[in-house]
């Protein structure tokens, strides 16, 4: 069965330092893995996805995350925060047993920015 | 043009009523599903429909009935409304093709209040 695990419920950062959200993934198949953002009663916007091409993946709004199987990881970082980046953060692996590829979510990491 | 749209956004009834929330796709995908998001913020996949047909049921209360008239169109009914199904509700569409997962495009979400 698929699974993810985001090891940090809450993260705090300062304004213009780095942000690492981390994400651990469990997969009986070669996975496609996602990272999702949420701001403030907001709908989920798609930051970046991973589907077996480039192991470093580049997203929206300067984040990037790094396929590693060996670790059965997907980090999302950030070079700098920004105030914007304040939300709720969502790692995500597909299952596609079911032939629709139902998303299977992480807990969500909340980003703090603090100025 | 709004890829995935939801109405209401937010839905205040109480305890015992039925009430329906809408979903529509203008992506042209094959796939909709149905996410319920609880006061935690985590995410579960409730439905999902591959023209039209029903193919992912998880557990969820029979009270819970969704309908897609047509691939644009998702809708959830939910009968004699508790207390617990208080919590927001997201449609979300893919094409599901190749044998791989694609992007899920989530709606705004439907905030209900079961008072």
């Amino acid at each position: 069965a698929q699974s993810v695990t985001q090891l940090d419920s809450h993260v705090s950062v300062s304004e213009g330092t780095p942000v690492l959200l981390r994400c651990n993934y469990s997969s009986s198949y070669s996975p496609s893995l996602f990272w999702y953002v949420q701001h403030p009663n907001k709908g989920l916007q798609l930051l970046l996805k991973y589907t077996s091409a480039a192991t470093l993946v580049k997203g929206i709004n300067g984040f990037e995350a790094e396929f590693k199987k060996s670790e059965t990881s997907f980090h999302l970082t950030k070079p700098s925060a920004h105030m914007s980046d304040a939300a709720e953060y969502f790692c995500v692996v597909s299952d596609p047993t079911s032939g629709t590829y139902k998303y299977i979510f992480g807990t969500g990491t909340r980003l703090k920015v603090l100025a | 043009d709004t890829a995935v749209s939801q109405t209401p956004k937010y839905l205040v009834t109480q305890m015992g009523n039925d009430k329906s929330i809408k979903c529509e796709q203008n992506l042209g995908h094959d796939t909709m599903y149905w996410y319920k998001q609880d006061s935690k913020k985590f995410l579960k996949i409730m439905f999902s429909y591959n023209n039209k047909e029903l193919i992912i049921n998880e557990t969820v209360p029979n009270r819970f009935s969704p309908k897609s008239p047509d691939k644009a169109h998702l809708n959830l009914h939910i009968n004699s409304l508790e207390l617990g199904d208080s919590a927001v509700y997201f449609c979300a569409s893919s094409q599901v093709a190749g044998g791989r997962t694609d992007t899920q495009y989530f709606g705004p979400g439907t905030r209900l209040t079961v008072l």
